[in-house]
């Protein structure tokens, strides 16, 4: 069974400063891992994910995450935030079926 | 692109009335998904289906029943509804399982408000 761990439920950050969402999981096997963002009142969208190929991986936005087996994380980072990165950011583990984390909203102050 | 439609953002329903929640994928996907999304718990599948007339129980399945008779079209039913199905119900597709990387793309989702 996996399963997903977002370790902050909200980050505040002003703007222009980094960010780092963090996400741990559990995985008997070689799992996929995504991260989805959700704006206010609309459904998920894919910011990027991650399948056993190179371990950082680039995303839509400016977003990325690195893959490290050995602390089982994959957390997601930005440069440099702006305002309209304020959504809820969900962490995924896919092995077969897909496991949601419970999200981090994300705040960004001006 | 992908896209899939829900067929309502917001309902209100009375308790014990029969509810019925449609999405339609235009991807020829073969999955599809419901989810209920709470706060602090993130989302949780009720049912998925791969499959026209296949389904399969999520992780919270009581208290719902689906319908999957076209391959675009995946229905969720609540049969009596209940306060505590009050939530945003999102609807989900992706193609074959079994692949490694199957995203999944989302619906906006509809909020649920049972009185």
């Amino acid at each position: 069974a996996q399963s997903v761990t977002q370790l902050d439920s909200h980050v505040s950050v002003s703007e222009g400063t980094p960010v780092l969402l963090r996400c741990n999981y559990s995985s008997s096997y070689s799992p996929s891992l995504f991260w989805y963002v959700q704006h206010p009142n609309k459904g998920l969208q894919l910011l990027l994910k991650y399948t056993s190929a190179a371990t950082l991986v680039k995303g839509i936005n400016g977003f990325e995450a690195e893959f490290k087996k050995s602390e089982t994380s994959f957390h997601l980072t930005k440069p440099s935030a702006h305002m309209s990165d304020a959504a809820e950011y969900f962490c995924v583990v896919s092995v077969g079926d897909m496991r949601f984390g419970a999200g981090t909203r994300l705040t960004v102050k001006p | 692109d992908v896209k899939v439609t829900q067929s309502s953002r917001y309902l209100v329903k009375r308790t014990g009335e029969k509810v019925f929640l449609e999405c339609v994928q235009d991807m020829d996907h073969e999955n599809m998904f419901w989810y209920r999304q709470d706060p602090g718990l993130g989302l949780r599948l009720i049912y998925f289906s791969y499959d026209v007339k296949m389904k399969e129980k999520g992780d919270i399945p009581e208290g719902y029943s689906v319908s999957r008779e076209k391959k675009e079209r995946f229905s969720l039913i609540l049969e009596s509804a209940s306060t505590n199905q009050t939530s945003m119900y999102l609807c989900a597709s992706s193609l074959a399982l079994g692949l490694d990387d199957n995203e999944q793309f989302f619906g906006p989702g509809t909020r649920l408000t049972v009185l």
